[in-house]
């Protein structure tokens, strides 16, 4: 079972900010939570991750909260080709990614 | 592009079939992944390589065969496969399989149909 829970779908408007939640209330402290978003039917896309600290990238800003019980995306200024299925993921004791459902996002003009 | 290929893209095939799909990796990595993504489900890993050596299976089945002849290259030969075998097929990569840090490239996939 995944270690993660988010929502299934969010809607955003062109140019705000997406911010798309995930909850992973059960991971270990030595464990990274990573994000990956997929296009329908291409391969996945890193975007970003962390451990305990705030991160951010060319793509997304990741917000970690202090107990590391739950952490944010967030995509700055949405655009139309933003629109996919973003993933929350954690490791399993072998360090492999265990994938849940994602959130579906889409992005509307 | 992430560096990692898949070849082909699409592939129909019959069950009684016998068919190879391609990977190959040109990030230096160590190793290398075989996903399946079943319509409206979430990814499967199937097999994992480190170092060419196979470190997991994830109870998949025989008709599936995976080949690690380096650490560029991965394959997965396929035969009597049955219609709901029909995926999406993904490669991924990473630096290495036993680390806290596992981050993977994907390939683009193989879209497989079984008639």
């Amino acid at each position: 079972d995944a270690k993660t829970t988010q929502p299934t779908s969010m809607d955003c408007a062109e140019g705000r900010a997406a911010n798309l939640p995930c909850n992973h209330s059960t991971i270990s402290g030595n464990e990274y939570v990573y994000w990956y978003r997929q296009i329908h039917s291409q391969g996945p896309q890193y975007i970003i991750h962390g451990l305990k600290n705030n991160e951010t990238n060319e793509m997304a800003s990741l917000i970690i909260t202090e107990d590391r019980k739950s952490s944010t995306l967030i995509l700055p200024h949405a655009t139309l080709r933003d629109t996919a299925v973003y993933y929350c993921i954690a490791t399993d004791s072998n360090y492999q990614l265990i994938w849940g459902a994602g959130t579906k996002l889409i992005i509307k003009p | 592009e992430t560096g990692v290929t898949q070849t082909p893209r699409h592939l129909v095939m019959g069950m009684t079939n016998k068919k190879s799909l391609k990977c190959e990796q040109h990030l230096g990595h160590n190793a290398m992944y075989w996903y399946k993504q079943s319509a409206k489900k979430p990814l499967e890993l199937m097999f994992v390589y480190n170092f060419k050596e196979q470190t997991e299976n994830n109870s998949v089945p025989s008709r599936f065969s995976p080949e690690c002849p380096n650490s560029s290259h991965l394959f997965l030969h396929l035969h009597t496969l049955q219609p709901e075998d029909s995926a999406l097929y993904l490669c991924a990569s990473s630096q290495r399989t036993d680390s806290s840090y596992n981050e993977q490239f994907f390939g683009p996939g193989t879209r497989l149909t079984v008639l």
